[in-house]
């Protein structure tokens, strides 16, 4: 059972241009989050999706950041019109339960994305 | 708001056990305590979770205060590879996992 794969692992991108991250979350995990991590700070939450859903958002900008989690593939975290401040790490976890509760959540090895 | 309060920074000889303490005094009944580590480089790794009782795993220990309102992560014996940033977490109600700053370990030879 592979763990949660992420793709790209490192993304460069022109100020302006959409950066799409993939996130393949552990076979049978229907939970998928997002996290951000600025270089010497902690995991920022962004987003809980489950299937087909968006759980909670609280942590997602209002502009430019958008998540979805399909039926059948990857979930996908979509950045239009990057800035130099998007540069950072995002990681994705995933979970068979919600990952708050007595369930252990998987993490990926993370998107570094450049902005230049 | 992560809602734990932990050390920023602590230190250990390899070889010696570490104690790592996170108050969590608000939290509810229903909420876990979920630890997990970031090695440099590195996505984050689950270490432990528990809700009342002490558990064990082949990682390390979590004690729980009998009211709940802290718990300390323990090392039984560190080594090298145990270097990482150490996050105490609670469990929300909706299922997610709120990181706080967490405490850098650093393991001196």
């Amino acid at each position: 059972n592979a763990g949660v794969m992420q793709n790209p692992r490192h993304l460069v991108r022109r100020r302006g241009q959409e950066a799409r991250l993939r996130c393949s979350p552990m076979k049978g995990h229907s939970h998928v989050y997002w996290y951000r991590q600025l270089p010497e700070e902690g995991l920022k939450f962004m987003v809980y999706l489950q299937k087909e859903n968006i759980i909670d958002e609280s942590g997602m900008p209002k502009e430019r950041f958008s998540a979805e989690f399909p039926k059948e593939g990857p979930s996908i975290l979509r950045i239009q019109q990057v800035v130099r401040g998007d540069s950072a790490a995002y990681f994705c976890a995933s979970s068979p339960l919600p990952g708050g509760l007595s369930t252990e959540a998987f993490f990926g090895q993370g998107t570094r994305l450049t902005v230049v | 708001d992560a809602k734990t309060t932990q050390p920023n920074s602590m230190e250990s000889n390899e070889e010696e056990p570490v104690h790592l303490p996170c108050n969590h005094s608000t939290i509810s009944g229903t909420d876990y305590i979920h630890w997990y580590r970031q090695l440099p480089s590195q996505g984050p790794e689950y270490v432990i979770h528990g809700l009342t009782s002490n558990v064990n795993n082949r990682m390390a220990s979590l004690a729980i205060a009998e009211d709940r309102k802290s718990s300390t992560l323990i090392l039984h014996r560190a080594t090298l590879r145990d270097a990482a940033v150490y996050y105490c977490i609670r469990g929300g109600s909706q299922g997610n996992l709120i990181f706080g700053k967490g405490t850098k370990l650093s393991v001196k030879p």
